[in-house]
């Protein structure tokens, strides 16, 4: 069963960093389009992110120098690691799994709130 | 980067009713659109990808159609369950955007 488990978010100030994690079980991260989108409160979807399955990272406009996109194969994580956090940045972060060579998301995980806040 | 504009904002029907959303881009996205459906609390879920393809275990009530820059969702007959809100997406260019979404709510 393909299971994707989001973890890391939390409140944390203005400029700081935070890494978000998600665990996949059922299939290997390595081999699909991953991505992170987040949604602030009572807001649309906004696409953060994604690692291709041949390693290569595209970042939204909005995020880019400020975000990176990861993934530990052994362990079967995906990871963003987020720096200079801004209050625009609060949301809930879900990550996805696309298929082996496209961004069709199938599988979600439930998502984990960020909140940027002093 | 690709704009995708989805109309109406708010579609009010009763179930039974025929629901037919519309999401428009700012260029031409061949049929890389996909459609998803978001109810609160929940993530996103994947209904139809490529503009006409079902997802698996999609009921048939749901279609899509169009290609370039104009596409259609319908929900043949809604059910109680179908009310929630409808985002369209676009994998055509880097980077993928997502439209405002169409929230289908119970008159």
């Amino acid at each position: 069963e393909v299971q994707l488990v989001e973890s890391g978010g939390g409140l944390i100030q203005p400029g700081g960093s935070l890494r978000l994690s998600c665990a996949a079980s059922g299939f290997t991260v390595g081999s699909r389009y991953m991505t992170w989108v987040r949604q602030a409160p009572g807001k649309g979807l906004e696409w953060v992110s994604v690692i291709l399955s041949d390693g290569n990272t595209y970042y939204a406009d909005s995020v880019e120098g400020r975000f990176t996109i990861s993934r530990d194969d052994s362990k079967n994580i995906l990871y963003l690691q987020m720096n200079s956090l801004r209050a625009e940045d609060t949301a809930v972060y879900y990550c996805a799994r696309g298929t082996q060579s496209t961004s069709r998301y199938d599988y979600w995980g439930q998502g984990t709130l960020v909140t940027v806040s002093s | 980067e690709i704009v995708l504009t989805q109309s109406p904002a708010t579609l009010s029907l009763s179930p039974g009713e025929r629901a037919t959303l519309s999401c428009r881009a700012s260029q031409s996205v061949s049929s890389y659109l996909l459609w998803y459906q978001q109810k609160v609390g929940q993530a996103p879920r994947l209904l139809i990808y490529d503009a006409s393809n079902r997802a698996t275990g999609i009921p048939a009530r749901f279609s899509g159609s169009g290609s370039g820059t104009d596409f259609i969702l319908t929900i043949s007959s809604l059910e109680p369950e179908d009310f929630a809100v409808y985002y369209c997406q676009q994998r055509s260019v880097w980077p993928i955007t997502f439209g405002q979404g169409t929230r289908l709510e119970i008159k």
